[in-house]
């Protein structure tokens, strides 16, 4: 069986600063990992994914993640975040190879202070 | 837009009353998937069919059923409807390749 774990349930941050939103993950096969982004009142829409190769992953609207297998974590990061970034954001996983059963996270919220 | 439609955008109705909720896939994607999404349970995995036939089941209640027809599309059908089952109710479709899924727009459900 696969889990995903967000710690964080929401988190602040002001305009232009940094932001990290965790994700570690539990699976006992070779997994790909999902950033997905739900903005308010709309679906998610997928951010970034991790499938092989190179474990930093660059995804839309400047964010990255990086896959730490030795640490089962997936971590998403931003270096400057804008008032647009308010959103939810959630992590996914599911083990690697097609036809494979997707777990997602509880999400995270993150809120953008001017 | 991800390509997934999903039809009403909005149903408000009472209840006790039954619903039927539509989405269409992706053009070639096979899987379609639906979650629901309220602010005390957060994304919660109902159901999965792959080309016409049930895959997975996830947190779905006996009230709520789904199918998948030839063309693909798939509708769910919430019946006794009760208050607790006010959501937003997404449909997603799948690349069975790498698994990345595509999520429609929703539909939010209003029961009174």
């Amino acid at each position: 069986a696969q889990s995903v774990t967000q710690l964080d349930s929401q988190v602040p941050v002001f305009e232009e600063a940094p932001v990290e939103l965790r994700c570690n993950y539990s699976s006992s096969v070779s997994v790909y990992l999902f950033w997905y982004v739900q903005y308010p009142n709309q679906g998610l829409q997928l951010l970034l994914k991790y499938l092989s190769g190179s474990t930093l992953v660059k995804g839309i609207n400047g964010f990255e993640a990086e896959f730490n297998k030795s640490q089962t974590s997936f971590h998403l990061r931003k270096p400057s975040v804008h008032i647009s970034d308010t959103a939810e954001y959630f992590c996914a996983v599911s083990g690697s190879g097609g036809y494979q059963k997707v777990t997602f996270g509880t999400g995270t919220k993150l809120q953008v202070i001017p | 837009d991800s390509g997934v439609t999903q039809t009403p955008k909005h149903l408000i109705t009472a209840t006790g009353q039954r619903v039927t909720l539509r989405c269409s896939p992706r053009s070639g994607d096979l899987s379609v998937y639906w979650y629901q999404q309220s602010l005390d349970q957060g994304l919660q995995f109902l159901i999965q069919y792959y080309n016409g036939e049930e895959r997975a089941k996830g947190n779905i209640l006996e009230r709520f059923s789904a199918q998948q027809f030839p063309d693909l599309h798939s509708e769910l059908n919430l019946s006794s409807l009760e208050l607790g089952d006010s959501a937003l109710y997404f449909c997603a479709s799948s690349s069975e390749v790498f698994n990345e899924q595509f999520f429609g727009p929703g539909t939010r459900l209003t029961v009174l």
